[in-house]
């Protein structure tokens, strides 16, 4: 099983909303990552965690949280976002730092904030 | 130097003639480099990868060819079938490393 699955699959929020995107793996991975995919436009890489603990955060804004309470699961908490944060929101996982590491992609959340 | 450059930004070909997409980095430290397909709304997907030690690699009709001493890698799709219409990325990896450099992407339709 090569799934990686992310809730929910679309969201709409205001700027004063707080919500969370979630995404999970049961491939026994431990690295995940969440990306930002505007239209148009390859993935931008937003946090890295590796075992459970945060190893990049490419300088994201303090209104993206991220979080992974254990090896299977990634949150993403969103509060007070702008509308220019409206993208598709890319979980992904693999094995951390060999050779030849496929990150596998779930199927983003599409959102939108207005 | 962390750059992968992938051209061209669009392709148009016709129902079982080959698509062609080139990409180049600078980076030497880069070891890994897989391409990624994309449909509409759904998200990347692994196509197919390869090492620096291997100039091609084949898997069904996808090709990866490699040139090291360029510094250029491209994917061949041969026999192009409508159902390869998608977005295809390009990317690099360090060795050890977990960060993806991307390209730019190319949009590939294929004319039945």
């Amino acid at each position: 099983d090569t799934e990686v699955t992310q809730t929910p699959k679309h969201l709409v929020m205001g700027m004063t909303n707080k919500k969370s995107l979630k995404c999970e793996q049961h491939m026994g991975h431990r690295a995940m990552y969440w990306y930002k995919q505007k239209a148009k436009k390859p993935p931008e890489l937003m946090f890295v965690y590796s075992y459970e603990k945060l190893s990049i955060n490419e300088s994201v804004p303090s209104r993206f949280s991220p979080e992974c309470p254990n090896s299977s699961l990634l949150n993403l908490h969103l509060h007070a976002l702008q509308p220019e944060d409206s993208a598709l929101y890319l979980c992904a996982s693999s094995q951390p730092s060999g050779r030849s590491d496929t990150q596998y992609f779930g199927p983003g959340t599409r959102l939108t904030v207005l | 130097q962390q750059q992968v450059k992938q051209s061209p930004q669009s392709l148009i070909v016709q129902k079982g003639g080959i698509s062609i997409i080139n990409c180049a980095y600078e980076n030497t430290a880069f070891d890994y480099f897989p391409w990624y397909q994309q449909f509409p709304g759904k998200g990347p997907a692994l196509l197919i990868a390869i090492r620096p030690d291997v100039s091609e690699k084949k898997e069904g009709r996808f090709t990866i060819s490699f040139n090291k001493s360029a510094k250029q890698f491209s994917l061949h799709i041969m026999d192009s079938q409508p159902g390869d219409s998608a977005t295809y990325f390009c990317a690099a990896r360090k060795y050890r490393g977990n960060k993806l450099v991307f390209g730019a992407g190319t949009i590939l339709r294929v004319k039945s």
